[in-house]
């Protein structure tokens, strides 16, 4: 039982668009923290995707976006290729718990 | 550019103890703030715990608190978690990240490729 909630998966076909939501509450996201995204393709570690709610490390494509309001924050992916297949994990800070908070994770399959 | 290796893993007894070392290279390692995350084979990821950069702050998840303790040797770049009582749901893969320079709530930039610790009989 993770602290930020994430839908255990979502697909979508090459060249839709799909959307991830990762869901917290006041002691987390809904106090202002920031969200940040990682892809962890499967055997791999995780990589930087989106930090401070919607901005892309340099080399990140811009199909990848991030947004957040209240105590939810949203991952959208445009255009799905084939290498977009990952595991996706949101994480905030959490107040009460003085650390870092994940989300489950949500394993992206492209059609 | 920037590398984080780490290294102790390995199989260890419950109730037994290890240490892990993250080595960095490729940036100023004491200007940053660390942490540990890991993951159970096919699950999730679990923050671990984090220290400051001049390890005046460290804390640690409910799961490992009293049995874990994170250190940092900033003149060698390395980064340490010394784990002990080690439990069967202590099994995981470990990665060091590397984290803000300012706040614990920075994103964890630069990823380790994590170091496989085994607990069981």
């Amino acid at each position: 039982q993770s602290v930020l909630t994430q839908p255990p998966s979502v697909s979508g076909a090459p060249g839709q668009r799909v959307t991830i939501s990762c869901t917290g509450s006041n002691s987390n996201i809904g106090t202002g923290y920031d969200v940040h995204w990682y892809q962890q393709v499967p055997g791999t570690a995780p990589k930087l995707l989106i930090y401070g709610n919607y901005n892309r490390p340099s080399g990140v494509p811009d199909r990848f976006s991030g947004s957040k309001s209240g105590t939810s924050a949203s991952l959208a992916i445009t255009g799905l290729q084939d290498e977009d297949e990952a595991d996706y994990y949101c994480q905030s800070y959490d107040s009460s718990l003085s650390g870092s908070v994940f989300g489950g994770g949500t394993k992206l399959t492209v059609l | 550019q920037v590398q984080l290796v780490e290294s102790g893993g390995g199989l260890v007894k419950p109730g037994g103890s290890l240490r892990l070392s993250c080595a960095a290279s490729g940036f100023t390692f004491s200007d940053y703030y660390m942490s540990w995350i890991r993951q159970t084979p096919g699950k999730g990821l679990e923050w671990v715990s984090y220290i400051s950069s001049s390890s005046s702050h460290t804390n640690y998840a409910d799961s490992v608190k009293g049995r874990f303790t994170i250190s940092r040797d900033n003149a060698k770049n390395s980064l340490f978690l010394q784990m002990s009582s080690l439990r069967a749901e202590d099994t995981a893969v470990y990665y060091c990240a590397r984290g803000g320079t300012h706040y614990v709530r920075e994103p964890l930039d630069y990823w380790g490729q994590g170091t496989l610790v085994t607990v069981s009989s």
